[in-house]
């Protein structure tokens, strides 16, 4: 069975310093692995996502991440944050089957922001 | 960019009723899926549909739950006789064989 485990539950950065929230899957085979962010009240927001080749990925508002199959880890990371970043920030895991690719999200990691 | 588009945003429904919650997915996804978040915790799939039929449902999709695609556009999650822990946020999602995995807005229910 797919998981995931998103083992900080809250972060609180300053606006400026440094980011990085994990993200550990448990997937029999190849996963493809999601980053979203989610503002009180609001839906989902990609912001990035990795189904194969290089390993660090790119996305939105500044945001990468790295997967590392040896430590089934897909952490998030951002240079320097901003105090628009504060969110809740889901990890998810899915994959290719006959029938679609179901996704499974970690217990989210709330970001707060000081200024 | 192509959006999945949910409605209502908000729905209030008493308890023991019956609600519909609507999705038009984005036109070239093949697969469609039905996902809720209660208030305060993790986003949980309940359903996925492909090729007019269900193709894996979670635990949490028994009975009292259905889905359809009534026109061959919209996508709906019909929830019968509601309960109270119904209450959530449900989300829509298409996706174009896992390449386009696109979320919807959300539907906001409310169980009275």
């Amino acid at each position: 069975a797919q998981s995931v485990t998103q083992p900080d539950i809250h972060i609180t950065v300053s606006e400026g310093a440094s980011l990085e929230l994990r993200c550990n899957y448990s997937y029999g085979a190849t996963p493809y692995l999601f980053w979203y962010v989610q503002s009180p009240g609001q839906g989902l927001q990609l912001l990035l996502k990795y189904f194969s080749g290089d390993t660090l990925v790119q996305g939105i508002k500044g945001f990468e991440a790295e997967f590392k199959r040896s430590q089934s880890s897909f952490n998030l990371r951002k240079p320097s944050v901003h105090w628009s970043d504060a969110a809740e920030y889901f990890c998810a895991v899915g994959g290719l089957t006959g029938g679609g690719n179901k996704l499974t999200f970690g217990t989210g990691t709330q970001l707060k922001v000081e200024l | 960019e192509p959006e999945v588009t949910q409605t209502p945003s908000h729905q209030v429904t008493q308890m023991g009723q019956e609600v519909i919650l609507r999705c038009v997915p984005i036109s070239n996804h093949l697969y469609f899926y039905w996902y809720r978040q209660i208030l305060g915790q993790k986003v949980e799939f309940l359903v996925s549909f492909y090729n007019n039929e269900i193709s894996e449902k979670s635990e949490i999709f028994d009975d009292q739950f259905s889905v359809e695609r009534p026109d061959g556009s919209n996508f709906t999650l019909k929830i019968r006789s509601t309960k109270l822990e119904d209450s959530a946020m449900y989300f829509c999602a298409t996706d174009r064989e896992g390449y386009g995995y696109t979320f919807g807005s959300g539907t906001r229910l409310t169980i009275v």
